[in-house]
């Protein structure tokens, strides 16, 4: 079946570090491939997408490429903020069009 | 525009009763799908209704229930609650099924005691 992995949190890093979250999926066909980002108290909100093979996602500095050889679409951002500080869920939407979570990351980001 | 509202905010229930959480979409928005956050086992899918017909659903059992109503409100009701049922409800709007532009709410807090 469809499973999403990522890695687990908390993920605490400096303010200006470089980030990586890693996302690993199991699919059959060709799935579109998102990451949701989640702030205290709050629902997720869509950060980036990607639809198919070797697209790249990106948005507020943040990157994801889709990567079928290794079915992978980790995310990156060059230089984190204190306000980067939330959870982040990798999912995926395959032809069923159910959404697949991953169990999300938390990232803290000291100042 | 208005965002995704989700109704109430929080509740507290005793095991054995029955709950009804609600879910305003963004207006013209036709899809809505219902998600369940734990601790444990992350963001799991419910089901999603799209034009008052239920279109997917979940591994979840048939305590879980939902509608859809001609104005694409839609309402989830969970029977028989037990204590593992206590989580936050997702509700997220969609302009049609398989969109990838979901909107979330912010949920409702149910906690079974």
């Amino acid at each position: 079946g469809n499973s999403v992995t990522q890695m687990e949190g908390p993920v605490t890093l400096s303010e200006e570090a470089f980030l990586t979250i890693n996302c690993t999926y199991t699919a059959t066909g060709y799935p579109s491939l998102f990451w949701y980002v989640q702030y205290p108290g709050e629902g997720l909100q869509l950060l980036l997408k990607a639809t198919k093979a070797d697209d790249k996602g990106s948005n507020k500095g943040f990157e994801a490429t889709y990567r079928k050889e290794t079915t992978s679409f980790h995310l990156e951002k060059g230089s984190v903020q204190v306000s980067d500080s939330a959870v982040y869920f990798c999912a995926l939407i395959n032809r069923d069009d159910k959404i697949i979570f991953g169990k999300g990351t938390r990232l803290h980001i000291l100042p | 525009k208005a965002g995704v509202t989700q109704t109430p905010r929080y509740l507290i229930k005793t095991r054995g009763q029955q709950v009804t959480l609600s879910c305003s979409p963004i207006s013209g928005h036709r899809s809505v799908s219902w998600y369940q956050q734990t601790p444990g086992q992350g963001l799991q899918f419910l089901f999603e209704y799209f034009s008052e017909t239920q279109r997917n659903k979940g591994n979840f059992p048939g305590r879980f229930s939902g509608r859809q109503f001609s104005n694409s409100r839609s309402e989830m009701n969970v029977s028989t609650l037990e204590l593992g049922d206590s989580a936050l409800y997702l509700c997220a709007s969609s302009f049609r099924t398989g969109d990838y532009g979901y909107t979330f709410g912010s949920g409702t807090r149910l906690t079974v005691v």
